[in-house]
């Protein structure tokens, strides 16, 4: 079984619409982060959460909100798509007993929005 | 800001050939530097480097760090169809951002027969 799970694994919605990204794990790490990907620019940070009740914006949180609904829920919302949102989204996890140097990433979530 | 910047940004090589790709870093409180490889689906990790000279090997991939040159290089030898898949890197951060990660854009390497 996998460790980072997300879901949905593919999505196509329009423009204007709310949609949810969740992830999960059972790797029972504190941290967890939202990463998208788009051709030739890597993985840019969106937001990440050290625990619970600490929950950071990243490089790119603009237009994007999270909740932190358990240690191991992480859900990534976007309030009012638009269509330079379409890309690949990632959660990561990480732990100190690596000094929360790896991270672990999950399938990834493929977003289309029209 | 922290910045991260790799190259090349596409390699096409040939199976057999050595590849080297670059990894050059600004990161506030700089811990370690990590490469991940990617194919087609989530980020998988290769090397976490500390420590400038010290080479990290696993079978035909090596990486090292210069923290001097604020750069590190992962060199990948007799490389195989197998080896085609992106390379990110990343520099983890300390301070108040600890464990905080900056990927690069991701050198995309393709090997063929």
């Amino acid at each position: 079984d996998a460790d980072v799970t997300q879901t949905p694994r593919n999505r196509i919605t329009k423009t204007g619409k709310r949609i949810m990204l969740e992830c999960s794990q059972t790797k029972g790490h504190d941290r967890m982060y939202w990463y998208r990907q788009d051709p030739g620019l890597g993985l840019r940070l969106i937001y990440y959460s050290f625990d619970v009740k600490d929950i950071n914006k990243g490089e790119i949180s603009d237009g994007y909100s999270v909740s932190r609904q358990a240690q191991a829920k992480f859900s990534l919302s976007l309030e009012s798509a638009i269509p330079n949102q379409t890309a690949l989204y990632f959660c990561a996890t990480s732990e100190p007993g690596q000094g929360y140097n790896e991270q672990f990433f999950g399938p990834g979530t493929r977003l289309t929005v029209l | 800001e922290d910045k991260v910047v790799q190259s090349p940004l596409s390699l096409v090589v040939h199976e057999g050939d050595t590849v080297t790709l670059n990894c050059s870093y600004e990161v506030t409180n700089f811990r370690s530097l990590l490469w991940y490889k990617q194919e087609k689906k989530a980020p998988t990790f290769l090397f976490m480097l500390t420590s400038s000279g010290i080479e990290k090997k696993s079978g035909r991939l090596s990486s090292i760090l210069d923290k001097k040159e604020l750069s590190s290089i992962l060199n990948i030898t007799a490389t195989q169809t197998g080896d085609s898949a992106i390379y990110l890197c990343a520099g983890h951060a300390g301070g108040t951002s600890y464990g905080k990660l900056t990927f690069g854009q991701g050198t995309i390497l393709t090997v063929h027969p």
